[in-house]
């Protein structure tokens, strides 16, 4: 069946740092593929997408390129900030493009000042 | 944007009873709705799909007599833990698409930590 590996936290870096997150994928097909976050105390939310090979989903300064070759979704982001301390959550949905997603495990990121 | 509400935040319940957890979006319709359970350091694991007006469907592994889920109206599903017990102590999490199809439009509810002691 799907799945995803998510990069395992906690992750701490000082603010303005470059950060990656990195995701890979196994699924049937090209899937799409999806970055969430979750704030304190908030539902998750969607950050970026991106639905096919090589497609470059981006949002709030964070992208993910869509990676066939190597299945794989790294978040990138070039300069973090205090107020992306959150979890997040690598996912993907099947070719049928349904609504269910798999899920990685979740990434805590905490930026320190 | 969207927001999906859920009910309580958290529970602490005895082994052997019940307890419902409500899934609400607040302000858009939802005929489905579906209900994912996250264990410490893993990934959210769909349970169900709750369907407006139908039973719902259970994901592969998942008792259906043990998580009930009814889907009241448009914008309200509830899961019940029947006979709980400390296995069944987890954080349960609520998403409802605000658009038929496209897994994009998801909206997903604060959660729900439940405790069976």
């Amino acid at each position: 069946g799907d799945s995803v590996t998510q990069m395992e936290g906690p992750v701490t870096l000082s603010e303005e740092a470059f950060l990656t997150i990195n995701c890979t994928y196994t699924a049937t097909g090209y899937p799409s593929l999806f970055w969430y976050v979750q704030y304190p105390g908030e539902g998750l939310q969607l950050l970026l997408k991106a639905t096919k090979a090589d497609d470059k989903g981006s949002n709030k300064g964070f992208e993910a390129t869509y990676r066939k070759e190597t299945t794989s979704f790294h978040l990138e982001k070039g300069s973090v900030q205090v107020s992306d301390s959150a979890v997040y959550f690598c996912a993907l949905s099947d070719i049928f493009g349904n609504e269910k997603l798999t899920f990685g495990t979740g990434t805590r990121l905490t930026i320190i000042p | 944007g969207a927001v999906v509400s859920q009910h309580p935040s958290w529970v602490i319940c005895k082994s052997g009873t019940s307890v419902k957890i409500e899934c609400r979006s607040l302000d858009f319709q939802a005929t489905t709705m579906f209900w994912y359970r996250q264990f410490p350091k893993q990934s959210l694991m769909l349970m169900a799909t709750s369907n407006e007006g139908s039973k719902a469907t259970y994901e592969q592994g998942v008792e259906k007599d043990k998580f009930l889920i009814n889907h009241a109206s448009l914008t309200l599903s509830t899961l019940t833990v029947t006979s709980a017990h400390p296995e069944d102590s987890s954080f349960y999490i609520c998403s409802a698409p605000k658009q038929t199809g496209g897994a994009d439009t998801q909206y997903f509810g604060p959660g729900t930590r439940l405790t069976v002691l």
